[in-house]
Formats: structure tokens, sequence, C-alpha cells
């Protein structure tokens, strides 16, 4: 069974500055895609970005982007240029590339600071 | 374009009763998911539904049911209500075909047991 790590419970940043959310997986399956999620007190689920195992240059969102290391099994998301919206707790999610379950990280509760 | 409608938005049940809850997806969105929100279990995987048959299910007891309807959209049901099963229940949904963009989530049903 695959399972996701996300070892950051809470993080803050200043407005305006960078911000990097760490996730690891593990998995014996060679293709499979990876998500972000953010999660605002709204309570809806909001896909942040998505990256495909067997692409190797790494996802870009506007200020969002990722670090996909596939040998390490990490796949962190870097936020730029943090805006007070971005507050909201973050998840990582895998899914196999058969599948239709997504398996969530623990979530890392994000604060931007003005 | 609509999103994912979950109703109700909010459930107080006391234990022992069941309660149904309903998720319209997105149209032409024809996988529609439930997933289990808590703070101390985190995002659990219920159930995927396709086409009016289960294609997935997760580790939950037979107490969770769900079933999809002909127009996609999607119940769940949960039988003989316990104190645990507060939570914030999530839809989620997608269109099926040759890319993966991810699915779309409502704003969930939170369900309090009392």
């Amino acid at each position: 069974a695959q399972t996701v790590t996300q070892s950051q419970p809470e993080m803050s940043v200043q407005e305006a500055e960078t911000v990097t959310l760490s996730c690891t997986y593990d998995t014996s399956e060679n293709n499979y895609y990876l998500f972000w999620y953010k999660q605002p007190p709204s309570r809806q689920m909001i896909l942040v970005i998505r990256q495909e195992a067997y692409k190797q240059q790494n996802a870009t969102e506007n200020r969002f982007s990722v670090n996909f290391q596939k040998a390490a099994k990490s796949f962190s998301l870097k936020i730029s240029d943090s805006q007070l919206g971005d507050t909201a707790m973050y998840f990582c999610a895998f899914q196999e590339t058969s599948g239709s379950r997504l398996t969530f990280g623990e979530g890392t509760q994000l604060t931007v600071n003005p | 374009k609509a999103g994912v409608t979950q109703t109700p938005r909010y459930l107080i049940k006391t234990r022992g009763q069941q309660v149904t809850l309903s998720c319209s997806p997105i149209s032409g969105h024809r996988s529609v998911s439930w997933y289990q929100q808590t703070p101390g279990q985190g995002l659990q995987f219920l159930f995927e539904y396709f086409s009016e048959t289960q294609r997935n299910k997760g580790n939950f007891p037979g107490r969770f049911s769900g079933r999809q309807f002909s127009n996609s959209r999607s119940e769940m049901n949960v039988s003989t209500l316990e104190l645990g099963d507060s939570a914030l229940y999530l839809c989620a949904t997608k269109r099926e075909g040759t890319s993966n963009y991810g699915y779309t989530f409502g704003s969930g049903t939170r369900l309090t047991v009392v």
C-alpha cells in the first residue's frame, strides 16, 4: 500500500516571501500521479498543482512549483511571493495511474503573516 | 460552470440513526469518490462510483454504503451511526479520459453524531 508523509504539521511565512512544503511517499509503482491540494477554512479542497511521474520536468502553476525527485520519492511544493490568501491546510496526495483513490498525507497548516 | 454540490452542509444526528448525504458532480464528470476527513485519521477513501457501479472501496465497515444514479449524482448512506462517524465527508468528481487532471472536490457535509 502507498503511504504519503508530510513531516511539517505547521509552517508560517511572511507575505511576499517564499516557502517550501515537504512531502515524501512510498510506492512500488513506476507510473503514478502526485498532487498538492489546499483546503482553506471554507473546507473545499482545491487542486494546486499536479505532477505525472513519467515526466521529469517539474510542474509549475504561476507562483506554485514542485521539486519532484522520483528516486528519492520526494515531492515538495514551493510557493513564491506568498499571499494572505495562501493561508490554508495543504495536502500532498498520491494516485496510481491505474487506480482511482487518492492517498493523502497528514497535511501542513500554512499561515501567511502580513 | 457549477462546481461539485454537496448537501446538506451540516447535519446533526443521534447515535443509532442513519443518514444519507448527496453529491452532484460537475456536468460531464462521471466518476464520484467519497472521503471521510477527521482530525485523528485524516482523509480516508470510502468508495468510488462510475457508471452506477462501485469501482473501488476503502476499508470501512458495511454500515457505509453508496450508490450512483444515471445522471451521475451519488449518495452515501451511513447506518447505525456511532460517535466516531462524526466527520467531514467530502465528495470528489472527475471526468474520465486519457489524462488525469485531478479530482474536483465539493465543500463537504459536516456530520456530527451526538
